[in-house]
């Protein structure tokens, strides 16, 4: 399958720090991309969808002044997380979509947050 | 939306057959999924069903029943690496997945 990365793996923040988090795609172009995150025990939730060179499309109940993204190229996403807080921690976790066959979304390995 | 429903855990035994079911509603069906994920990992993508029937794909096999909102995984063979949670998602028109909320399966020697 395709490869799909995240940096960082793990990040520990301050509480109204602000924290960047990058997705790769890193062998096919990657038009539109999905942000997700998992809270423990819990499944995957969307987030937004991101389309290269266009504005994010948000879920309903995600505020997009805090959680701002950019997919300023068709093989990277960034997901900024703005003034975070303790209830911010979660698995972020990244998708791209291929876009052929059945279309199916590949995941980045995800991206562990602690906000302190 | 998408409720999907499956159930939380399962146990069984090295060399058995486990059989994870999957229920949903949905509006603008356009394809399931079936996941596997360890802990603490991403999602690694099982299998896809769009039309009716089964796929086999080595020891995993999905089946899906438009009509009947209803899609199973059969994991035949159990290896201990199989104890995993397994998400059932479910695509719509504008290719978004919604998940379960996941089935742990554990292997036991």
């Amino acid at each position: 399958g395709a490869v799909v990365s995240q940096h960082p793996s793990r990040v520990i923040c301050k509480s109204g720090t602000s924290v960047k988090i990058e997705c790769r795609s890193l062998d096919f172009q990657a038009t539109t991309m999905f942000w997700y995150r998992q809270f423990p025990k819990q499944s995957l939730m969307l987030m937004a969808t991101s389309n290269e060179g266009s504005k994010a499309t948000y879920e309903q109940g995600v505020e997009k002044d805090k959680f701002l993204i950019n997919h300023a190229s068709l093989t990277l996403s960034t997901l900024t997380v703005t003034s975070a807080h303790p209830e911010d921690s979660s698995f972020y976790i990244c998708s791209s979509s291929s876009g052929t066959g059945f279309n199916e979304q590949y995941f980045g390995p995800g991206t562990r947050l602690t906000v302190t | 939306g998408q409720n999907i429903d499956q159930p939380t855990e399962m146990t069984a035994t090295e060399g058995a057959i486990v059989q994870i079911n999957c229920t949903y509603q949905t509006s603008g069906f356009n394809g399931l999924f079936w996941y596997q994920q360890h802990a603490g990992e991403a999602p690694t993508f099982l299998s896809y069903n769009v039309l009716d029937g089964l796929e086999e794909k080595g020891r995993f096999s999905s089946f899906l029943s438009r009509s009947k909102g209803y899609s199973y995984l059969l994991l035949k063979e159990l290896q201990m690496k199989d104890s995993a949670s397994y998400l059932c998602a479910v695509r719509d028109k504008n290719y978004k997945l919604s998940f379960g909320a996941g089935t742990t399966v554990t292997v036991r020697a």
